[in-house]
C-alpha cells in the first residue's frame, strides 16, 4: 500500500462549483502536510501548508484529520484557471539516525474546470 | 534570485551512455532533493541531501548516484542509462523538512 494515496480523478466540474479532494496517509507519526499545484509540464508549486487547526486562503481551505489520517483540500467558486493537478505531500520519518522527515508525494488529483 | 535551476532542460541518450544532471539553488537551503515523475506515478524521491557532503537514498535510488560537494549544488548521475530511466527529473530544495520545497523547471530525459 502506498504511503500517501489520492484519487487520481479527473474531477470534471463547472465554473463556480465547489470541489473537495482527500489524501490519506499511512504513517501516524507524519509531521508536516502540504498541498502543491502542478500545471501541465511544469514544476509543482506550493498551494498551501496544512496545519492541525486547518487553514484558509481565499477560495481554498485545507484541513487535517489526524485521527483518520487524511488531509483535505476544498476549492470554492472554481475558476477555469484552477484546472491543474493537485499533489498531496506528507513528510514521513525516514527512520535514520539523527532523524529526518522526507517528503512523500501522492500521485496527484486532476481537476478540470469547464465553462 | 534565480531560485532553483536545472541543466540541461532536455536530453536524449542512448542505452548505456552516462550523463550528469545539475541542480543549483541560491536560497542557502540545507535540504535538496531529486525526484523523477512518470505518467500516473506522481513524484518519486530518488536521492536527497540534508547538507553539504551528505546524501541519502530515497524511494527509487537504483541506477543513480548523487553528490553534494557544495551547498548550492546537487548533482544526479546516470552511469549507464536504461530506457526505464526515461522520465522527467525535478530537483527541489527546502530550508527544512517541514518547510516549503522549491522546484526547478525539470529535465526531460529520453533514453533510446
Amino acid at each position: 500500500r502506498k504511503e500517501v494515496e489520492q484519487d487520481p480523478g479527473p474531477f470534471n466540474v463547472p465554473e463556480g462549483a465547489t470541489v473537495a479532494f482527500n489524501c490519506t496517509y499511512s504513517n501516524s507519526a507524519s509531521q508536516s502536510f502540504f498541498w502543491y499545484r502542478q500545471d501541465c509540464r511544469k514544476e509543482p508549486k506550493l498551494l498551501m501548508s496544512v496545519y492541525s487547526s486547518g487553514n484558509e486562503d481565499g477560495r481554498f481551505t485545507a484541513q487535517l484529520n489526524r485521527a483518520s489520517q487524511y488531509i483535505s483540500l476544498l476549492i470554492r467558486d472554481s475558476k477555469l484557471s484552477d484546472s491543474a493537478t493537485y499533489l498531496c505531500v506528507v513528510n514521513i520519518d525516514a527512520l535514520r539516525p539523527g532523524g529526518s522527515y522526507i517528503p512523500t508525494f501522492g500521485r496527484g488529483t486532476s481537476l478540470i474546470v469547464h465553462p | 534570485n534565480a531560485g532553483v535551476t536545472q541543466t540541461p532542460k532536455f536530453r536524449v541518450l542512448k542505452t548505456g551512455q552516462s550523463m550528469t544532471l545539475l541542480c543549483a539553488q541560491d536560497m542557502n537551503h540545507e535540504y535538496m532533493y531529486w525526484y523523477r515523475q512518470d505518467p500516473g506515478m506522481g513524484l518519486r524521491l530518488i536521492h536527497y541531501s540534508v547538507g553539504e557532503g551528505t546524501t541519502a537514498k530515497g524511494e527509487v535510488p537504483d541506477g543513480y548516484n548523487v553528490s553534494r560537494l557544495k551547498k548550492q549544488n546537487f548533482l544526479l548521475g546516470l552511469e549507464s542509462a536504461a530506457p526505464s530511466q526515461t522520465s522527467v527529473y525535478f530537483c527541489a530544495s527546502s530550508y527544512s523538512t517541514s518547510s516549503e520545497q522549491f522546484f526547478g523547471p525539470g529535465t526531460r530525459l529520453t533514453v533510446l
